[in-house]
Order: structure tokens, then C-alpha cells, then sequence
């Protein structure tokens, strides 16, 4: 069956440190990936997009990786801030719709 | 632009009761989905839409109907509500002519059915 796997633990990790975040996918062949963020009651929020022929994308302090072998994604948030506490998820497109893992919650302390 | 409008914002239903929750977009997105997010869940695909007059069914569609007579609206309708559907609903549009293929998603609709 397909599945699509975000760590439901919460990371904890302090003001300053990167935070790395995983997404693993079975039985999937996504064209992409996105994430997303979620602050407490409210709506997703897209982040960034990469494409099944991308390995890493940036923007500003984030980064993204795909390794369609593996069939893992890894977000990355350098220098996190406190502001950067939220749930993070993961999804993948499977044709017209995307499907969403369960989500991380990042809280980061000063 | 408003972007993603849903309303209403909270509601209480008794068992059996029925209801509509409304969602609109200004942005003229072809696409437009509901979601419901249940507590510490990621999101699961209840219908979605292509455009004007089609809809097609996602991952949960039991227990709920869509119609999608204009671009704008996406209205999602409970008819026995029933407390497996006490739960956050979420509509989103996507941009089909953006390369990142983002979904828009609107504030969300906090349902109880007791």
C-alpha cells in the first residue's frame, strides 16, 4: 500500500542549530514534492516544490533534497528562529491530487 | 485578492443533522480540493475538482457530496452528520499555471458532532 511517513514526534532543537526534517514515501512515483508549513489553527502554508530530476532546491534559508532511490526527502532549516516553530508537511502529487504525510512539529527554543 | 474564503469558521451538529460548509477563491483556480485534518493528522482528500461541473472523489469521499457550478465555489454538504465527522475541514485552489503547483488553502472550518 502506499504510505507516506513524516516522523510524528516532535523535534526540539535550539535557536541557532539546523533542523532536519524527514519525508519518506512507498509505492510512489511523484513527478514532485512539496512542503508545507502549519502554524496552529490554520491553513498549510506552501514553502518549496522539487521536481523528480531535482536533487536540492533553496530558498532563503531552507533546503530541500530528493532522492527518488531512496524515496526520501529531507527539509532543512539553517539557522532556525523561534518564528520557525510549526508543523511541517510533506506532500507528494499523484496525478490531478496530493497526498499529504501526517506532518513534524518543529519547536525551537531559545 | 481575498484568496481561499471558507465560512463558517466553527460549527456544532447534532447527529443526523445536515450542513454545508462554503468555500470560495477569487483567484480563478481551475482546481480546488476539501480536506479534513483530523487531530495531530495530516491531510486526507475527501473530493476535488478540475473545474466547472466536474468533481471526482478522493481518499474519505463517505458521508459527503460536492457540487462546483462556477469556477469561484466549492461547496462541501454533509448530509447525516455523524461523529466520525467531528473533524477541521480545509479547501484549497491550486495555480495549474504556476510551475510550483502550489495549493492555496483557506483558513479551515472546525466541526463537532456530538
Amino acid at each position: 500500500s502506499q504510505k507516506i511517513e513524516q516522523n510524528s514526534e516532535a523535534l526540539n532543537i535550539q535557536e541557532g542549530k539546523t533542523a532536519t526534517l524527514t519525508c519518506n514515501y512507498t509505492n510512489y512515483s511523484p513527478a514532485y514534492l512539496q512542503w508545507y508549513r502549519q502554524d496552529p489553527g490554520r491553513g498549510p502554508v506552501f514553502l518549496l516544490l522539487i521536481r523528480e530530476n531535482e536533487k536540492e532546491k533553496r530558498k532563503e534559508r531552507l533546503k530541500v533534497t530528493f532522492d527518488t532511490t531512496l524515496k526520501q526527502s529531507l527539509f532543512h532549516i539553517t539557522a532556525s528562529q523561534p518564528a520557525d516553530s510549526a508543523t511541517y508537511l510533506c506532500a507528494l502529487n499523484a496525478g490531478n491530487m496530493l497526498t499529504f504525510g501526517g506532518g513534524t512539529r518543529l519547536m525551537v527554543k531559545p | 485578492n481575498a484568496g481561499v474564503t471558507q465560512t463558517p469558521k466553527f460549527r456544532i451538529l447534532k447527529i443526523g443533522q445536515s450542513m454545508t460548509l462554503q468555500c470560495t477563491q477569487d483567484m480563478n483556480h481551475n482546481y480546488m480540493y476539501w480536506y479534513r485534518q483530523d487531530p495531530g493528522m495530516g491531510l486526507k482528500l475527501i473530493y476535488y475538482s478540475v473545474g466547472a461541473g466536474i468533481t471526482d472523489k478522493g481518499e474519505v469521499p463517505n458521508g459527503y457530496n460536492v457540487s462546483r457550478s462556477t469556477t469561484e465555489d466549492f461547496p462541501l454538504r454533509l448530509e447525516l452528520a455523524a461523529p466520525s465527522q467531528t473533524s477541521v475541514y480545509f479547501c484549497a485552489s491550486i495555480n495549474t499555471g504556476s510551475s510550483y503547483n502550489e495549493q492555496f488553502f483557506g483558513p479551515g472550518t472546525r466541526l463537532t458532532v456530538l
